[in-house]
């Protein structure tokens, strides 16, 4: 596509919920990532991948957050049991693989956990 | 110390000034260095790469110090629309991670 497609834009979940976020690259980019940033606060690092295996899942905050990719397109972030501290928008970026490019990144998911 | 760092501000500008912001970053084998300009509530978007001998786009120009580590980022004739937060990024060698962001600046313009 166009750009870095990420979906549902909104979500508002009770705590306890597991939730399933999606992200669409661009097409022939290789690399993905996702980000969290909380309200006010910088990007936090979650996790990398490239093509479909996930050499840095270093930023994941617990057990509950997991993240899956089929081949080098679309990734899925899955958050189970939501927590409050949680909310946060999520940010997918995608890059053609090389460290030149920079990423580009999609519009990214408004969690809300009440 | 964090491994990119960056004054947060905010910086309130008056329309026309010149504006520098400053990056720090911890490892000296670092290869690629960009700005990026997030807007409130909206994602980051790359504003320009930065190169070794320094590189100029339109009104920005970027410069990097390998020997002191730091990045800069100069903005002439300041426009309202160049209200938002810079984020310094930095590919710390050997991160897998690839590029690591700062904390951002925030820049505010005023007519």
């Amino acid at each position: 596509g166009a750009g870095v497609s990420q979906s549902p834009s909104n979500k508002v979940t009770e705590k306890g919920k597991d939730v399933e976020l999606r992200c669409d690259p661009i097409s022939g980019h290789t690399a993905l990532y996702w980000y969290r940033q909380r309200l006010g606060q910088g990007l936090e690092f979650l996790i990398y991948f490239q093509g479909n295996s996930a050499p840095d899942k270093s930023g994941l905050p617990s057990d509950r957050f997991s993240a899956e990719r089929t081949g080098e397109s679309v990734s899925t972030l899955t958050i189970q049991r939501t927590q409050q501290e949680d909310s946060a928008v999520y940010l997918c970026a995608s890059s053609p693989g090389g460290l030149a490019y920079g990423y580009t990144f999609g519009s990214g998911t408004r969690l809300t956990v009440v | 110390r964090k491994e990119v760092e960056q004054d947060p501000g905010p910086f309130n500008v008056p329309e026309g000034a010149t504006v520098a912001f400053n990056c720090t970053y911890s490892n000296s084998a670092s290869q690629s260095f960009f700005w990026y300009r997030q807007d409130c509530r909206k994602e980051p978007k790359l504003l320009m790469s930065v190169y070794s001998s320094g590189n100029e786009d339109g009104r920005f120009t970027a410069q990097l110090n390998r020997a002191s580590q730091y990045i800069s980022l100069l903005i002439r004739d300041s426009k309202l629309s160049d209200s938002a937060t810079y984020l310094c990024v930095v590919n710390l060698s050997g991160s897998a991670r690839q590029l690591t962001f700062g904390s951002g600046t925030q820049l505010t313009v005023l007519p």
